[in-house]
């Protein structure tokens, strides 16, 4: 059964810190790796990782990946207060292109000034 | 370009009744997916849709169904509700065949059964 474990599930930091959030996962087939940011209700795209050790970046958000230890990085630097969000891991479920996305419980972010 | 909408945005049914709830794609999106949120077990996928044909269902009972018409929008229906169905129900559409990369959510509909 594929699974998706993240960690810490909830982080409090101040503003201007950088945060590591953490993704872990079980998976027969691996296609990619999908992180998402949900503020209030409805999630939205970050990024998505097929390739091991090749960072993707967007401002001061950036994720890699690591297949042969299964797991994924977001780091995000000089935080901001509207960076506090849920964030989502998510791994394409193994049975084939329809199945749907099997996603991690999230990590909550909560950045103070 | 409009995002996906969904309607309601908030419900409160009995147990036993039944609801259906529904989804507006981006236009030109053709695949529609529905996921399942709550505190305990996160976002579950419930089944997907494209071009008005159901291509897979997650572990959910058969009392939840869905539809997609010929011009994209979709409803599910959940039967004979539990207070389990308490969840906020969301809708994600996608441009191409495949519903594992990139997708568009809506801002769901928050179902709560009493």
């Amino acid at each position: 059964e594929d699974k998706v474990v993240q960690s810490p599930l909830s982080l409090v930091v101040h503003e201007g810190d950088t945060v590591t959030l953490n993704c872990s996962y079980e998976v027969t087939n691996f296609r990619s790796l999908l992180w998402y940011k949900q503020e209030k209700k409805a999630p939205t795209f970050l990024f998505m990782l097929t390739s091991s050790g090749i960072e993707k970046k967007s401002g001061r958000l950036s994720s890699i990946l690591d297949k042969k230890e299964l797991f994924s990085i977001l780091n995000i630097t000089a935080t901001q207060t509207g960076d506090s969000a849920v964030y989502l891991c998510a791994i394409p479920a193994s049975g084939g292109g329809a199945d749907g996305l099997t996603f991690g419980k999230g990590t909550h972010l909560i950045i103070q000034p | 370009k409009a995002g996906v909408t969904q309607t309601p945005r908030y419900l409160i049914k009995t147990r036993g009744q039944q609801v259906t709830l529904s989804c507006s794609p981006i236009s030109g999106h053709r695949s529609v997916s529905w996921y399942q949120q709550t505190p305990g077990q996160g976002l579950q996928f419930l089944f997907e849709y494209f071009s008005e044909t159901q291509r897979n269902k997650g572990n959910f009972p058969g009392r939840f169904s869905g539809r997609q018409f010929s011009n994209s929008r979709s409803e599910m229906n959940v039967s004979t509700l539990e207070l389990g169905d308490s969840a906020l129900y969301l809708c994600a559409s996608s441009p191409g065949q495949t519903n594992t990369g990139e997708l568009f959510f809506g801002e769901g509909s928050r179902l709560t059964v009493l």
